[in-house]
């Protein structure tokens, strides 16, 4: 049973650059996490969709974040133009909302801007 | 203050040793609690969920949780190398919300 996958698993690019992270939720899953991964600051919730729709975009840093999903088996988040303060790990989970259900992470993309 | 509290560590054991790891929350709303395990440059994977107070077993993990003192802890029986990771526990509350600890550093010396 395939888990949540993302791409790329890294990703280095220069300042002012457009980044655009992939992930494919677990079938049937309902909802959709993105998170950000820093040692200061731990896992920060960026946003999460319930059946494609955004529902809670408050994590979202600055308008140079969008997320998109277009369809229940794809997500996309975009950073444009990227900086430096945004290297991370970028983390995936969907889950199944309604049915108390634990989150299922992907394997992240790492992300290096330079 | 945060929602819930997690020591950071980090923590050095020797192999065969138990492992305690524990958190703790403020909010009341909180029904299940997961605890997950991150192996360096891997996503966290699910290690236990359980909703009751009480104890919930599986091979040498064992959670608990305590909702009147608002306390959960994981522990791990002959700990191995292959335990050695970041753990983080995690709340979910009735409004579907993921609260996360910010995860304990645990090294298992062989």
């Amino acid at each position: 049973d395939a888990g949540v996958i993302q791409s790329p698993r890294h990703e280095v690019t220069e300042m002012g650059q457009e980044v655009t992270l992939r992930c494919k939720p677990i079938s049937g899953h309902n909802s959709l996490f993105w998170y950000r991964q820093t040692m200061m600051r731990g896992l920060e919730l960026l946003i999460y969709f319930n059946n494609n729709v955004p529902i809670d975009d408050s994590g979202m840093p600055e308008d140079r974040f969008s997320a998109k999903m277009p369809n229940a088996s794809f997500s996309t988040l975009k950073i444009q133009p990227s900086e430096p303060r945004d290297s991370a790990v970028y983390f995936c989970a969907s889950t199944w909302t309604g049915a108390n259900s634990p989150l299922h992470f992907g394997n992240g993309t790492r992300l290096t801007v330079t | 203050q945060k929602e819930v509290e997690q020591d950071p560590g980090p923590l050095s054991v020797p192999e065969g040793a138990i492992v305690s790891l524990n958190c703790t929350y403020s909010n009341s709303a909180f029904q299940y609690f997961m605890w997950y395990r991150q192996y360096s440059r891997k996503g966290p994977e699910l290690l236990m969920y359980t909703y009751s107070s009480g104890n919930k077993e599986d091979g040498r993990f064992t959670a608990q949780v305590d909702k009147s003192s608002k306390y959960i802890s994981l522990f791990i029986r002959d700990s191995q190398p292959s335990d050695s990771a970041t753990y983080l526990c995690a709340m979910l509350d009735t409004g579907n919300q993921f609260y996360f600890g910010t995860g304990t550093s645990l090294t298992v010396i062989p």
